[in-house]
């Protein structure tokens, strides 16, 4: 079955850097763009970033520009989110969620369980 | 960015009676070359990632129970739960993929048992 397995969360000072990791299993993971999604606490969801299945394509919300970095590695089944200058207002749970196969839709089918990033103000 | 609303906040429902959301854009998300509205539906029940429900404004994903069923077309669509169940207790969000790469969500919609 299809799995996403968040990791790498925690507490981090505003200004730090911290790396998100996602773990895929149950499909070709080479097929597939991925994406974070992010939910600060008792709020809504936020799309963060997308790569897509061959790590050429990159996109991302204007909230992050400049300061995360997505990307993969096929080899080993994993996706990583690079996040520099954090903020009190990046703090969140990071999911990870899998896209279209071959071409970027922003449909979810696949979500991770998420990773928990806390910037204390 | 398309701005995503959705209305109410929050509903109570008996179960087994029907629970009505809905979602409007801020702008048409009906792509006139393939006649598709670029609208998804997710459930997200407590403590839980969200769940893929609903597609193009009204395809099921496999799994889903027939009693979801999404509607609408253009700016304003609609979830309908025709029975509510226990398990039906979540916050529902409505998302766009309309306009890439900036993809919104609603603020969503919390469903409890009245």
């Amino acid at each position: 079955q299809v799995q996403l397995v968040e990791s790498g969360g925690g507490v981090v000072q505003p200004g730090r850097s911290l790396r998100l990791s996602c773990a895929a299993s149950g499909f070709t993971f080479s097929s597939y763009g991925i994406d974070w999604v992010r939910q600060a606490p008792g709020k809504g969801l936020e799309w963060v970033a997308f790569i897509s299945y061959d790590g050429s394509n990159k996109y991302y919300a204007n909230s992050v520009q400049g300061r995360f970095t997505i990307s993969r590695d096929n080899s080993k089944n994993t996706l990583y989110l690079q996040m520099n200058s954090l903020r009190p207002e990046d703090t969140a749970v990071y999911y990870c969620a899998r896209d279209q196969p071959q071409q970027w839709l922003g449909l979810f089918d696949y979500w991770g369980q998420g990773t928990l990033v806390t910037v204390p103000s | 960015d398309i701005v995503m609303t959705q209305s109410p906040d929050s509903l109570a429902v008996s179960l087994g009676e029907r629970a009505t959301i809905n979602c409007k854009s801020s702008q048409s998300i009906l792509y006139s070359s393939n006649n598709k509205n670029y609208l998804a539906w997710y459930q997200q029940r407590p403590g839980q990632p969200p769940r893929l429900l609903i597609y193009w404004a009204s395809t099921r994903e496999s799994g889903v129970p027939d009693r979801f069923s999404g509607s609408g077309s253009g700016t304003d669509f609609t979830l309908t739960i025709s029975s509510l169940q226990a398990e039906d207790v979540a916050v529902y969000y409505c998302q766009q993929y309309y306009s890439t790469p900036a993809l919104t969500f609603g603020g969503g919609t919390k469903v409890e048992i009245k």
